[in-house]
């Protein structure tokens, strides 16, 4: 069982925004703005989508957004393309990095 | 561009030690945090530990899993990060990164599989 909770996958038409959930405790997601998230397509090196919940690293496409209520960060991709079809996983930090146990998004 | 290249990764038997590099290039590694992170095959991703910049002390950090048999260290003069791995369990079969940050990891490495069989 992973730290932070996430759905196992969820699915949007190109087009459609999708949000993915990443739930922790008032230890981790709730206690600091770490929160950050990576995508990892099929065989490839995971890649940072968002640090400090809402930060966007360069050179990553702002239909990609990082929030956080409580103890829960959410992932939102708006417009939604093919390429966005992968793995993502949401991170924090609770006296040691924690990752949450990935949410397979498909486009329909 | 940054770049950070594993190396050292292969099959070793249940009880026996192997030790990964990591060589950086492209970014000003002396004052990097670096981290390792591991992903079981068909798994998530697992944090493994980390080592601070010597300025900021170069302390380590470790996961429960991995505290007590694996062990991180830096040589700045060669760009260089490592991770010594002992007493290996088939639970540490996994593709080991290297990454950039504290708490969050920019850029990754390309990985280099361990497998732990005997």
């Amino acid at each position: 069982q992973s730290a932070l909770t996430q759905p196992a996958s969820v699915s949007g038409s190109p087009g459609q925004s999708i949000t993915i959930s990443c739930t922790g405790t008032s230890s981790d997601v709730g206690d600091c703005n770490c929160v950050s998230w990576y995508q990892q397509h099929p065989g490839k090196v995971p890649k940072l989508m968002i640090y400090d919940v809402s930060n966007r690293p360069s050179g990553v496409s702002n239909r990609f957004s990082g929030s956080k209520s409580g103890n829960t960060a959410s992932l939102t991709i708006s417009g939604l393309q093919a390429e966005d079809e992968a793995g993502y996983y949401c991170s924090s930090y609770r006296s040691s990095v924690i990752f949450g146990g990935g949410t397979r998004l498909t486009v329909l | 561009e940054v770049q950070l290249v594993e190396s050292g990764g292969g099959l070793v038997k249940p009880g026996g030690s192997l030790r990964l590099s990591c060589a950086g290039s492209g970014l000003t590694f002396s004052n990097a945090w670096m981290s390792w992170v591991r992903q079981a095959p068909g798994k998530g991703l697992e944090w493994v530990g980390r080592i601070k910049s010597r300025t900021d002390g170069g302390t380590t950090d470790y996961a429960a899993p991995v505290k007590g048999r694996f062990s991180i260290s830096r040589d700045d003069s060669k760009n260089t990060l490592y991770l010594q791995m002992n007493s290996l369990e088939t639970e540490d079969t996994a593709v080991y990164y290297c990454v950039s940050g504290g708490h969050y990891f920019d850029p990754w490495g390309q990985g280099t599989l361990v497998t732990v069989s005997s």
